[in-house]
């Protein structure tokens, strides 16, 4: 199975929901990625989880909250978006992060709209 | 300057040609290379691992060189289904592995 899932597909929220992105892996990954995409960009690296503890930060404003309850699972939970937030997230998982190839395996993605 | 850096193209290609895309990288930390492609709003997938002796993969061979901090990607006998963004991906070793992208490369294959 070299299969990275993600929920839901879509997700329309308002600016003062909480809602959840899921991500889930059943490769034995032990290193866990959330970016966010927008269109007509690369994808930008927000978090990295490496033996379900956040290894790398890059800087995300605190509306954005990630967790990792066990090692197939990543959560990036969401409060007080704005719209700019609106974008593609993707979730990505590798064998390991402290490698020098380490091969990233990405989900569909969740697309976000914040109205 | 950008860590990593591609012509955004567009490249138009007709079928059967061959065509080459580079990418620049900035940071002499740079650990490990990748090329990746994307179709239009789905997640990137990984095309192959670049390597210090280059490597082949079919249609698609890709080179590193570490002297000039770049990498290569060729496609020969183009298909249809090459349209893609074709991404340089780079690892940094700064204490932890960083990912970092480049902007891609549009590739439109006509026939």
């Amino acid at each position: 199975d070299t299969e990275v899932t993600q929920t839901p597909k879509h997700l329309v929220m308002g600016m003062t929901n909480k809602k959840s992105l899921k991500c889930e892996q059943h490769m034995g990954h032990r290193a866990m990625y959330w970016y966010k995409q927008k269109a007509k960009k690369p994808p930008e690296l927000m978090f990295v989880y490496s033996y379900e503890k956040l290894s790398i930060n890059e800087s995300v404003p605190s509306r954005f909250s990630p967790e990792c309850p066990n090692s197939s699972l990543l959560n990036l939970h969401l409060h007080a978006l704005q719209p700019e937030d609106s974008a593609l997230y993707l979730c990505a998982s590798s064998q390991e992060q402290r490698r020098a190839y380490n091969e990233q395996f990405f989900g569909p993605g969740t697309r976000l709209t914040v109205l | 300057r950008k860590e990593v850096e591609q012509d955004p193209g567009p490249f138009n290609v007709p079928e059967g040609a061959t065509v080459a895309f580079n990418c620049t990288y900035s940071n002499s930390a740079s650990q490990s290379f990748f090329w990746y492609r994307q179709d239009c709003r789905k997640e990137p997938k990984l095309l192959m691992s670049v390597y210090s002796s280059g490597n082949e993969d079919g249609r698609f061979t890709a080179q590193l060189n570490r002297a000039s901090q770049y990498i290569s990607l060729l496609i020969r006998d183009s298909k249809l289904s090459d349209s893609a963004t074709y991404l340089c991906v780079v690892t940094l070793n700064t204490g932890g592995f960083k990912t970092i992208f480049g902007a891609g490369t549009r590739l439109f294959v006509k026939a």
